[in-house]
């Protein structure tokens, strides 16, 4: 099954607006979270990430919010801009064993930001 | 100028033919990766390597096998390309093998298997 699942392939908001980007994950082990963003034709770049011993992490209009019981974290942004339009890709990782470096993606959600 | 680079950023091959995609980083980063991505299923891992000649399976390793002689070069080998494998391959490094350590990516590599 899909460890990793972003419940919306796609989004669209107006500019100004807040939104949220939603990621659910299965594995208990998962101990770091992440979103990454990509443009098209380009490549994937990290955007914001938390471990699992705060429940949430802010920077600038980007907060990520952990709920780790309910295994589920997410990706505020606030005052949308026209430049946040890309692929928005969750990740979740495991610091254990053989799973030490991975990262298990999500399938993305488009975001679409209209003027 | 720290960066991934990919060779080549496209290419065409024919089923049954072999192929061989290229990775460097110049930031003598431990860990190195090699992900396809399709359409509507993201990034799925095809192999890991925590140094040289230290590699480990992804989530889809069959049809797929992997070099590491230096650590800043990483290569991705198809013996036998199949149709199947026509993807975007990206290939990204990271400072050490901890889960915590961001991830950065490379420009990708189109690949078409006809």
């Amino acid at each position: 099954g899909q460890q990793v699942k972003q419940s919306s392939p796609s989004l669209t908001v107006q500019e100004g607006g807040i939104l949220i980007l939603n990621c659910d994950y299965e594995n208990d082990m998962f101990d770091y979270f992440a979103w990454y963003k990509k443009y098209p034709d380009n490549s994937p770049t990290l955007l914001i990430s938390v471990r699992s011993n705060v429940d949430k992490r802010e920077d600038g209009r980007f907060t990520v919010f952990l709920n780790k019981s309910g295994k589920h974290f997410s990706l505020h942004i606030t005052a949308s801009q026209p430049e946040d339009t890309a692929v928005y890709l969750c990740a979740a990782g495991a610091n254990t064993g053989a799973n030490t470096g991975k990262l298990t993606f999500g399938h993305g959600t488009i975001l679409r930001v209209h003027p | 100028d720290m960066k991934v680079t990919q060779m080549p950023r496209y290419l065409i091959k024919r089923m049954g033919e072999n192929v061989l995609l290229e990775c460097g980083q110049d930031m003598s980063h431990e860990t190195m990766y090699w992900y396809r991505q399709d359409p509507g299923l993201g990034l799925q891992l095809i192999y890991i390597s925590y140094d040289v000649d230290s590699n480990s399976e992804g989530d889809i390793p069959k049809g797929y096998r992997v070099s590491r002689k230096k650590r800043e070069h990483f290569s991705l080998i198809l013996d036998s390309a199949k149709t199947n494998q026509t993807s975007v391959y990206f290939c990204a490094s990271s400072l050490s093998g901890l889960g915590y350590a961001e991830q950065f990516f490379g420009p990708g590599t189109r690949l078409t298997v006809l």
